[in-house]
């Protein structure tokens, strides 16, 4: 167990809906990264936050917005979902932005399906 | 640009040693990150280089040349648990903040 948590597990719904992942770090933590990850494409970054504040961004689609709150919990929103959204989106968070060591604890994931 | 590349599928024996490959090609390189994830679950961290040479952690070791753009990870005793997908990941430092670009992942399949 890392120590972050995700919610929900899964979620199934359907084309054009919009839903909203929600991460909590490990204790401490106050960077936290999302990431989608399909089939075909391998673990894709998507946006960090450090501390309440957009930091990094990927290959985050227009779509897809972000947000971390003053608890540091964070939630990806996702919407005018189309059947390639249906991924696996991990959070993942560490101590600090920027350091000379910095590794990454990754929630368990929220399995995406878009029918 | 940014470019990982590993091998995509890999095979070996319980008991062997297998070496998985890593390249890469980015700007700002500020450290490099092998993961472990079985299928549908977290990535969990193995080992991190940051400067030339061998990282030794148990079964577990991993190598650094930065000049070469190249890593591996080297797994010894190979045990059936073992199987499954070993991404490369480049820590790249732009405009003060680290990013983290995984590679697409070498499946490993370790047969009795």
């Amino acid at each position: 167990d890392s120590g972050v948590t995700q919610t929900p597990k899964h979620l199934i719904t359907a084309t054009g809906q919009r839903v909203t992942l929600r991460c909590s770090p490990r204790s401490g933590d106050l960077s936290v990264y999302w990431y989608q990850q399909s089939l075909d494409q391998g673990l894709q970054f998507l946006i960090q936050y450090y501390n309440g504040e957009e930091r990094a961004k990927g290959n985050i689609l227009e779509r897809f917005s972000a947000q971390q709150f003053p608890d540091l919990h964070s939630e990806l929103n996702l919407s005018s979902l189309e059947l390639g959204d249906s991924a696996l989106y991990f959070c993942a968070s560490s101590p600090g932005a920027v350091s000379s060591y910095n590794e990454q604890f990754f929630g368990p994931g929220t399995r995406l399906t878009v029918l | 640009g940014q470019n990982i590349d590993q091998p995509t599928e890999m095979t070996a024996t319980e008991g062997a040693i297998v070496q998985i490959n890593c390249t890469y090609q980015t700007s700002g390189f500020n450290g490099l990150f092998w993961y472990q994830q079985h299928a549908g679950e977290a990535p969990t961290f193995l080992s991190y280089n940051v400067l030339d040479g061998l990282e030794e952690k148990g079964r577990f070791s991993s190598f650094l040349s930065r000049s070469k753009g190249y890593s591996y990870l080297l797994l010894k005793e190979l045990q059936m648990k073992d199987s499954a997908s070993y991404l490369c990941a480049v820590r790249s430092l732009s405009g003060g903040y680290n990013k983290l670009i995984f590679g697409a992942g070498t499946r490993l399949a370790v047969h009795p």
